[in-house]
């Protein structure tokens, strides 16, 4: 059974770097052509994706954000680390990771809500 | 950067059928935008019902379907239930990266 859980401050000052990590089980990133992507969602509005990482280090981000963005893993921990720069109010979200396989992303952590502000 | 454009709501009888598709703006959507669908409730986490354009998971209820429509990805809902009033996003490949589309809302009624 894949599971994943999202960990991190729910409160984040404007400016400030955010550190979240997802903690799964249940797969290895070891595994060839498996990664965990990162997704947000602000309040009333669409996902959006952010990152993604795979067992081999490959890396992609959103076009957008790729200038903030910075995400690792630690293979031995089953973790991913995901980091966001200069963060301000525009940046409230719920936080999701998420197992990807077979061009699937098809199991999702709970999420975790992020609030900037001051 | 590409954007990907869905209908912003539906509505549907209990037991109708309702087709959500999904649009780039770099143009036909194809096999090799891997075509996801997820659907997401109220105060919960989205949920993937479908992977690389047609493939379902193994909690996919049979009634969901997916498949390329008019160089659209579809997403097609046959025998509508009540339960299934909800957002559904989808996300494709862009080369870069993975984009979502902005949702659509779904009301049974």
């Amino acid at each position: 059974q894949i599971t994943l859980k999202e960990s991190g401050p729910t409160l984040v000052k404007p400016t400030q770097t955010l550190t979240l990590t997802c903690t799964f089980s249940g797969f290895s990133l070891s595994t060839s052509g498996v990664a965990v992507g990162w997704i947000r969602q602000s309040p009333g509005k669409a996902l959006e994706w952010l990152s993604l990482i795979y067992g081999n280090d490959d890396k992609r981000f959103s076009p957008s954000l790729k200038n903030r963005l910075t995400i690792t893993k630690d293979t031995s921990k089953n973790q991913v680390v995901l980091t966001m720069t200069n963060m301000g109010p525009a940046d409230t979200a719920s936080y999701y990771c998420a197992h990807r396989e077979r061009s699937s992303f098809d199991n999702w952590g709970q999420g975790t809500l992020v609030t900037v502000s001051s | 950067q590409t954007v990907v454009t869905q209908e912003p709501s539906l509505t549907v009888s209990p037991g109708g059928t309702a087709t959500l598709t999904c649009a780039s703006s770099t143009g036909a959507v194809t096999s090799g935008h891997y075509p996801n669908w997820f659907q997401q409730k109220p105060g919960q986490a989205p949920r993937a019902l479908i992977y690389t354009t047609t493939n379902k998971h193994s909690w996919t209820p049979a009634r969901f379907s997916g498949s390329l429509l008019g160089g659209k990805a579809a997403l097609t809902l046959s025998g509508v239930q009540p339960e299934d009033e909800a957002e559904y996003y989808c996300l494709l490949y862009s080369g870069d990266g993975w984009v979502f589309g902005g949702g659509t809302k779904v009301t049974v009624l």
